[in-house]
């Protein structure tokens, strides 16, 4: 089944500890990016890769890392995560040959910082 | 940059028609997207249209283009209760990248 994987799902923790939230896809898509989701902001941007070893800021990237060393795996750090960072992230892929741009949502992190 | 709103609310009665409205502000955005997000769920693609269509009928659902006004809507024929959900209206900008109004929660009341 085509599908964009992300853990964990929910995550609690404490403000400065660092943390990774995973994201995969199975499709073979060359583009991943992150979103972040506030109530009565829809969906931002953090950051975004065109392909392995490609990647580069969106709209929100501050206090944010990624990485792209496989096509399949786009993880998202955070360094040191603040209470601000409190949110609902979605990893998601889309593929260059696609017409429409259409983008393929994992089903979200639910993240809390304390 | 893109800039895409949309009303936050929306209550409708079973059975009704819905109409979620959405403007954007890039005269260049050549995809503009319907998504929805049930509670606990990602988002879900519904339907888009490309920019030079005016209308697309899929099922329940019509989407409707003014490119001269930039304004986009998404029609929902015979509103179910299982239609509850936040809709999410997106654009792409001249780059190709999408940017999300801030979604409209559709509450369906039987």
């Amino acid at each position: 089944e085509a599908q964009v994987t992300q853990n964990p799902r929910y995550l609690i923790t404490v403000t400065g500890k660092k943390l990774t939230v995973t994201c995969s896809q199975n499709m073979n898509h060359e583009y991943m990016s992150w979103y972040r989701q506030d109530p009565g902001l829809g969906l931002r941007q953090i950051y975004y890769s065109m392909n392995v070893e490609v990647t580069d800021k969106g709209d929100v990237p501050e206090g944010y890392k990624v990485s792209r060393k496989e096509k399949r795996n786009f993880p998202l750090i955070l360094e040191s995560p603040s209470p601000n960072q409190t949110s609902l992230y979605f990893c998601a892929s889309s593929s260059a040959s696609s017409s429409s741009y259409e983008q393929y949502f994992g089903p979200g992190t639910r993240l809390t910082v304390t | 940059g893109e800039d895409v709103e949309q009303s936050l609310f929306l209550s409708v009665r079973e059975g009704d028609s819905s109409v979620i409205n959405c403007t954007y502000t890039d005269s260049s955005s050549t995809y503009l997207y319907w998504y929805k997000q049930e509670p606990g769920a990602g988002l879900q693609l519904l339907t888009y249209i490309f920019s030079n269509m005016d209308m697309k009928q899929d099922q329940r659902l019509t989407v409707l283009l003014n490119k001269k006004d930039k304004h986009l809507s998404l029609r929902i024929a015979d509103t179910q209760t299982g239609d509850s959900a936040i809709y999410f209206c997106a654009a792409t900008d001249s780059w190709g990248k999408l940017q999300f109004g801030a979604g409209t929660q559709v509450v369906v009341t039987p």
